[in-house]
């Protein structure tokens, strides 16, 4: 089956830096996403990678091993406005969005 | 990015009366359509995929008869929830796809449905 893991919940401090990890398996791999949804409100696009390596974009970086099956999300100089549910999302083989279950990130000051 | 307007952002119904929402892509073609639902600390769940001029498919347990989805245009998908219940209460998100080539899916703002 398809699956896709990321954790449930996880804390940081503001102005620190934090990891949000996701693990996929699916048939097949066009992409991998991620994107940002505050409470109450529809997911925001974040990021997109379909190659390995590392895209950086402002505060917010995104890495792929498309041979580990993993990427993960990074954010620095954290503020308490990215308090948020981060969303991973795996397009399959016949494009169609599997997604995790979403990690919350709380941001204390 | 492109913009997926959905409408309306909240609605209150009657039990038994049927609540339709709309998805549209206001500056591209979205053939291909989602429509998400989604619980309280709970992640999206698709519901179904809709491709402009065909019917939709629906994901195992979510009842066709009662979750109406229709896509006529390039621009416009609706969900048509018939006679709710308080169970249907949720928060309903569409997100549109230009093609099957392209990638990203943009998002509606989502409709808060409460039924009482």
């Amino acid at each position: 089956g398809q699956n896709i893991d990321q954790p449930t919940e996880m804390t940081a401090t503001e102005g620190a830096i934090v990891q949000i990890n996701c693990t996929y398996q699916t048939s097949g791999f066009n992409g991998l996403f991620w994107y940002q949804q505050h409470a109450g409100e529809a997911p925001t696009f974040l990021s997109y990678n379909v190659l390995d390596g590392l895209e950086e974009k402002g505060r917010f970086s995104s890495f792929l091993s498309r041979s580990k099956g993993y990427s993960y999300l990074l954010l620095k100089e954290l503020q308490m406005k990215d308090s948020a549910s981060y969303l991973c999302a795996v397009l399959d083989s016949n494009y169609q969005l599997i997604w995790g279950a979403g990690t919350k990130l709380i941001i204390k000051p | 990015g492109a913009v997926v307007s959905q409408h309306p952002s909240r609605v209150i119904c009657k039990s038994g009366t049927s609540v339709k929402i709309e998805c549209r892509s206001l500056d591209f073609q979205a053939t291909t359509m989602f429509w998400y639902r989604q619980f309280p600390k709970q992640s999206l769940m698709l519901m179904a995929t809709s491709n402009e001029g065909s019917k939709a498919t629906y994901e195992q347990g979510v009842e066709k008869d009662k979750f109406l989805i229709n896509h006529a245009s390039l621009t416009l998908s609706t969900l048509t929830v018939t006679s709710a219940h308080p169970e249907d209460s949720s928060f309903y998100i569409c997100s549109a796809r230009e093609g099957r080539g392209h990638t990203e899916a943009f998002f509606g703002q989502g409709t808060r449905l409460t039924v009482v």
